[in-house]
């Protein structure tokens, strides 16, 4: 069964850092790439990052870019995301999710989509 | 990356159908076919309902149904459930090679 748990959530006062991980189980986590999706309270969802499979490639939402770093370590199944510089506008439930991949016959491609998600992890940055 | 633009809510009787729309830009939702969908019950994490604009992940009712026409995209959900109640979202990817989510909608079952 597909899991992943995020942990590393909490309280944190304007300019301070936080690192959230994400853990995953139940698939090959290496060959899947991850995101990081939050949400504020009462709002919407709202995409932050992505890596690839093996970390090599990551992406960032303009709102995050320089502030924000994602990483993976394959071997612990565990995804992360550090976060420095917080602002009161970083509060939200983060969300790691997995990207969708498919496989043929003869290759296997990753979706842009998210089809499995954790429980999220409550961030709130208030002085 | 300005989200997706969604109807902020949407209502229907039990046995009813509800479309819930979804506009993006060429930039997004008018480029690629790699357009989804999401349902969040209060206080659950999101649930993938429809991926490439049609596809339905095992599991998921054949009452959902996904389409696409030029930078809008569709969510249509026939025979409405009690169940059905709550936020939808659509995804799409993007020409900057980063990902947007519509700002959501809320299905009432009356």
């Amino acid at each position: 069964e597909v899991q992943m748990v995020e942990s590393g959530g909490g309280l944190v006062q304007p300019g301070g850092s936080l690192r959230l991980s994400c853990a995953a189980s139940g698939f090959t986590f290496s060959v899947y790439w991850m995101h990081w999706v939050r949400q504020a309270p009462g709002k919407g969802l709202v995409w932050v990052s992505h890596i690839n499979g093996d970390g090599s490639s990551t992406r960032y939402a303009d709102s995050v870019k320089g502030r924000f770093t994602i990483s993976r370590d394959n071997a612990k199944n565990t995804l992360y995301l550090q976060m420095n510089s917080l602002r009161a506008e970083d509060t939200a439930v983060y969300y790691c999710a997995r990207a969708g991949r498919y496989c043929s016959s003869t290759s296997c491609y990753t979706g842009d989509y998210f089809d499995y998600w954790g429980q999220g992890t409550l961030v709130t940055v208030s002085s | 990356q300005s989200a997706l633009t969604q109807p902020p809510s949407v209502s229907g009787s039990p046995g009813q159908s509800v479309t819930i729309s979804c506009t993006g830009t060429s930039s997004d939702v008018g480029s690629y076919n790699r357009l989804s969908w999401y349902q969040q019950p209060p206080g659950t994490a999101p649930k993938l309902m429809i991926y490439e604009v049609s596809i339905r992940p095992s599991g998921v009712p054949d009452r959902f149904s996904g389409s696409k026409s030029g930078n809008t995209a569709s969510l249509t959900i026939s025979g409405l459930q009690a169940e059905d109640e709550a936020d939808y979202y659509c995804s799409s990817y993007t020409s900057s090679s980063t990902w947007v989510f519509g700002g959501g909608t809320k299905l009432t079952v009356l």
